[in-house]
């Protein structure tokens, strides 16, 4: 079964406009984290956000914010006035368990965020 | 912050040879590092769990006898893919843990990622 789920293929925003990102979770642990990154056509994996089952605020960072809606196992991320070098592909991922160490990432299919001068 | 580096970056090797791919923790040690695999506009796939000192943990359907995984030290997990096909070219990306002893609350930190070509 899909872990994560992230439901848009490709997104195209005007520049200076906001954007969400989509991404649905499932599952049975507590305690989890969820992440999104940036992958640029470089293939390099860029740390964007944060969240953590526990945590009660929705995780900001700059132009970041994540959407956390527990109940709707929902992470959706939020880039506020977009920019030309947000064009890239961006996946949510999440981490099970709080076992130290076993940081291995389930990773979303990906969304393909287009930003138009 | 802490750091990932892989090398070689990139790579193109003939069918039938073996490549080996380095995944080095710069500033931490990390005694769990994590291998994965891109293939064209797909997302990362969890290959296999490198543990320091002790046999890596694959994934289901990864032949651990084609994807041989080597963590010698605390800063250093080799992947090496052998006799190499077609069908193994892909971006392999490594991960490791800078949150070991502690409970996470953060980044995980990823290497710059291997592009493999086997002709």
């Amino acid at each position: 079964a899909q872990k994560i789920t992230q439901t848009q293929p490709g997104m195209f925003v005007q520049e200076k406009e906001a954007v969400t990102l989509d991404c649905t979770y499932d599952t049975s642990d507590q305690s989890y984290g969820l992440f999104w990154y940036k992958q640029p056509s470089s293939g390099e994996m860029i740390f964007l956000i944060y969240q953590g089952s526990y945590d009660e605020q929705n995780a900001t960072e700059g132009r970041y914010s994540l959407n956390f809606q527990k109940a709707r196992k929902s992470a959706n991320l939020v880039i506020s006035a977009s920019q030309l070098g947000d064009s890239a592909m961006y996946f949510c991922a999440m981490r099970e368990g709080l076992i130290q160490g076993a940081q291995k990432l389930v990773f979303g299919q990906g969304t393909r965020l287009t930003i138009n001068p | 912050g802490a750091v990932v580096s892989q090398h070689p970056s990139w790579v193109i090797c003939k069918s039938g040879t073996s490549v080996k791919i380095e995944c080095r923790s710069l500033d931490f040690q990390a005694t769990t590092m994590f291998w994965y695999r891109q293939f064209p506009k797909q997302s990362l796939m969890l290959m296999a769990t490198s543990n320091e000192g002790s046999k890596a943990t694959y994934e289901q359907g990864v032949e651990k006898d084609k994807f041989l995984i080597n963590h010698a030290s605390l800063t250093l997990s080799t992947l090496t893919v052998t006799s190499a096909h077609p069908e193994d070219s892909s971006f392999y990306i490594c991960s490791a843990n800078p949150w070991e002893g502690q409970v996470p609350t953060g980044e995980l930190f990823f290497g710059e990622g291997s592009r493999l070509t086997v002709l």
